[in-house]
């Protein structure tokens, strides 16, 4: 079984720019979480995505929004990106109903900025 | 709010010494508890987990047992080997729900031959 996959690996962009990370969960799966792991911050909760629909969101600001496809692949997308959005991205799976009692994380995205 | 408080890192441990890496938390009602390990390069891997008190979560020679009465899950092992060199995140899932993990931030472990 595959399991969650994200894309790309790494990802450097300047100051002001955008930035779309991507996440294929289990097959199977239905939710799909976002988490921000910032240096010195720990794991940060950022987006929950069920069936297509956003379900909870951590305190970021607007310019961190996504989107659930019919296949259940998300994606995360950063709008004028700043220095401290430097991080590595984690996307995480799980059954629909289950949460984080049986989520499966990703290797991560991790996001440069210059 | 919510919290997870772990102990800060680095830890520095020889081989085959014991292993508590402390973890105490804030939340209302009975939260779940999970211990998630994050190997170089890679993502979170679920150790273990508790869903209700006095619970003891066990995994591949570590355990942690859940203590509503001083609100913490301290991770330990008897004998920690190289390979188990990592970082390591405490966190809760709060009996609310809203399928939102609150992280601690995290020690990190190195073990010396």
């Amino acid at each position: 079984e595959a399991g969650v996959t994200q894309s790309p690996t790494h990802l450097i962009k300047t100051r002001g720019q955008q930035a779309t990370l991507r996440c294929s969960p289990i097959s199977g799966h239905t939710s799909v979480y976002w988490y921000q792991q910032a240096l010195g911050l720990g794991l940060q909760f950022l987006l929950w995505y069920d069936e297509g629909e956003e379900r909870n969101r951590g305190n970021f600001p607007p310019r961190f929004s996504g989107r659930q496809f019919p296949n259940y692949s998300s994606e995360l997308n950063v709008n004028a990106l700043e220095l401290e959005d430097s991080a590595l991205y984690l996307c995480a799976s799980s059954l629909g109903g289950q949460g984080p009692l049986a989520q499966h994380f990703g290797d991560g995205t991790r996001l440069s900025i210059l | 709010g919510d919290s997870v408080t772990q102990m800060e890192g680095p830890v520095t441990l020889s081989e085959e010494a014991f292993l508590t890496i402390n973890c105490t938390y804030t939340a209302t009602g009975y939260p779940s508890l999970f211990w998630y390990v994050q190997y170089p390069g890679e993502g979170l891997q679920l150790l273990l987990k508790a869903t209700k008190a006095d619970d003891k979560g066990s995994n591949k020679g570590f355990e942690a047992t859940y203590r509503k009465e001083t609100t913490s899950f301290h991770l330990e092992k008897g004998s920690v080997q190289v390979s188990d060199s990592a970082v390591y995140f405490c966190a809760l899932y709060p009996s609310g729900g809203y399928n939102k993990l609150i992280f601690g931030a995290g020690t990190r472990l190195a073990v010396h031959p």
